[in-house]
């Protein structure tokens, strides 16, 4: 399979632990984005990472929130002192720097914050 | 703040039916607007509309740009139970290729 692909696809936790999730996105893709989805609402866009530089993040990114893509491939969302607002699916998606603007999803990674 | 807003929410009908789902828009650095279709997990890829009025196509499924109305439709023609879903629309704006989501609309078909 070399589609975009998230670790772990479910995460339950109790309030107040660290989490992180991993993604790695389709190879020759060097633009990452992560979103997170909650119920009934559609994607909301997190960060976003050309190669290994974060330009871009949402204020929905507090600092309890961090990314990384050290090497330009996979990349890690890690959230720390988790909160029951926390809940979501976090999805990973990648593209090409000259695509179409299509954005290719993995499958998400569902946080249960208890 | 840059905007996607869907209509309806929530859409419930028979197969065989056609449907039309709206989105609106309002960024300030318009590239493109995309139509996702999300079942359980991954949204997954149906449409790019860049130039107002060229309607794409792809089997039963359709879809259009207004730009002047900073619009979109997607239609459905003779559903089936496969096409319940959720449907998205995003605009892609700027250089970075980010997309802004609307809230989706769910569609469910009954046979």
């Amino acid at each position: 399979d070399t589609g975009v692909s998230q670790d772990p696809r479910h995460k339950i936790t109790k309030r107040g632990q660290n989490v992180t999730f991993r993604c790695d996105p389709i190879s020759e893709h060097n633009r990452l984005y992560w979103y997170r989805q909650t119920l009934g609402q559609g994607p909301e866009f997190l960060t976003y990472f050309q190669n290994e530089a974060q330009l871009e993040k949402s204020r929905l990114l507090s600092d309890r929130f961090s990314a990384e893509r050290p090497k330009g491939s996979f990349s890690t969302l890690e959230i720390q002192r988790t909160e029951q607002g926390d809940s979501a699916m976090y999805l990973c998606a990648s593209s090409p720097s000259l695509g179409t603007g299509e954005l290719f999803f993995g499958e998400g990674s569902r946080l249960t914050v208890l | 703040e840059d905007k996607v807003v869907q209509s309806p929410l929530s859409l419930v009908v028979h197969e065989g039916d056609t449907v039309t789902l709206n989105c609106s828009y309002e960024v300030t650095n318009f590239r493109s607007l995309l139509w996702y279709k999300q079942e359980k997990k991954a949204p997954t890829f149906l449409f790019m509309l860049t130039s107002s009025g060229i309607e794409k196509k792809s089997g039963r499924l359709s879809s259009i740009l207004d730009k002047k109305e900073l619009s979109s439709i997607l239609n459905i023609t003779a559903t089936q139970t496969g096409d319940s879903a959720i449907y998205l629309c995003a605009v892609s704006e700027g250089g970075a290729q980010k997309l802004v989501f609307g809230q989706g609309t769910r569609l469910t078909i009954n046979p």
